[in-house]
């Protein structure tokens, strides 16, 4: 079975100082991961995925994340934050059960960014 | 190009009552999904279609039902509203196969309520 573990509920940080959202996964063969970002009372939308190319993966807003086999990890980073970032975001898996191989997705519990002037 | 539409917005049902929840997608998409997201548990799946006529349970489906007559139309009925099902609902689309080569379209959620 695969799942997703994000490390931390929530994370605070200032306006133009960097961001990591950490996310940890577990997965019996090589998985496919996403960063999806909610902000408030909005659906979600994807920021960045990995699917077996680079395993640094440049998203949009200045989001990247780097996938670590080793440590089976796929945190997302930002150099420096914005007031904008401020939202609830999600490590996702691709499940590969389910009849006609769905790709059903995985969530994470999400983690809420603050970020202070 | 409205992408995927939920109506309501919000809705507050007693026990016992049953509501329809909609959901709409003008997108040609083939996978629609129906999620509940609730506080620090992410989004679990209840309810998938991979195409008109075509549905499957996900991982929390008990007490809902779908029905896909049409590509574009993917409701979610609850027939005996339990509190337990208070609940922010997100319905989602793809192009093909869950997000994996093209990322899902969600609408902007449906807060229920049930005392």
């Amino acid at each position: 079975a695969q799942s997703v573990t994000q490390l931390d509920s929530h994370v605070s940080v200032s306006e133009g100082t960097p961001v990591l959202l950490r996310c940890n996964y577990s997965s019996s063969y090589s998985p496919s991961l996403f960063w999806y970002v909610q902000h408030p009372n909005k659906g979600l939308q994807l920021l960045l995925k990995y699917t077996s190319a680079a395993t640094l993966v440049k998203g949009i807003n200045g989001f990247e994340a780097e996938f670590k086999k080793s440590e089976t990890s796929f945190h997302l980073t930002k150099p420096s934050a914005h007031m904008s970032d401020a939202a609830e975001y999600f490590c996702v898996v691709i499940s590969l059960y389910g009849s006609g191989n769905t790709g059903k997705l995985i969530f994470g519990q999400g983690t809420t960014l603050q970020v202070k002037p | 190009n409205a992408g995927v539409t939920q109506t309501p917005k919000f809705r507050i049902l007693k026990i016992g009552q049953s509501m329809t929840l909609q959901c709409t997608q003008d997108m040609n998409h083939n996978y629609m999904y129906w999620y509940r997201q609730d506080p620090g548990m992410g989004l679990k799946l209840i309810y998938y279609s991979v195409g008109a006529g075509i549905t499957d349970k996900g991982e929390v489906p008990n007490g809902y039902n779908v029905s896909r007559s049409t590509t574009e139309d993917f409701p979610l009925r609850l027939e005996l509203a339990a509190p337990s099902q208070t609940s922010v609902y997100f319905c989602a689309s793809c192009k093909d196969r869950g997000g994996y080569n093209s990322p899902l379209h969600f609408g902007n959620g449906t807060r229920l309520t049930v005392t």
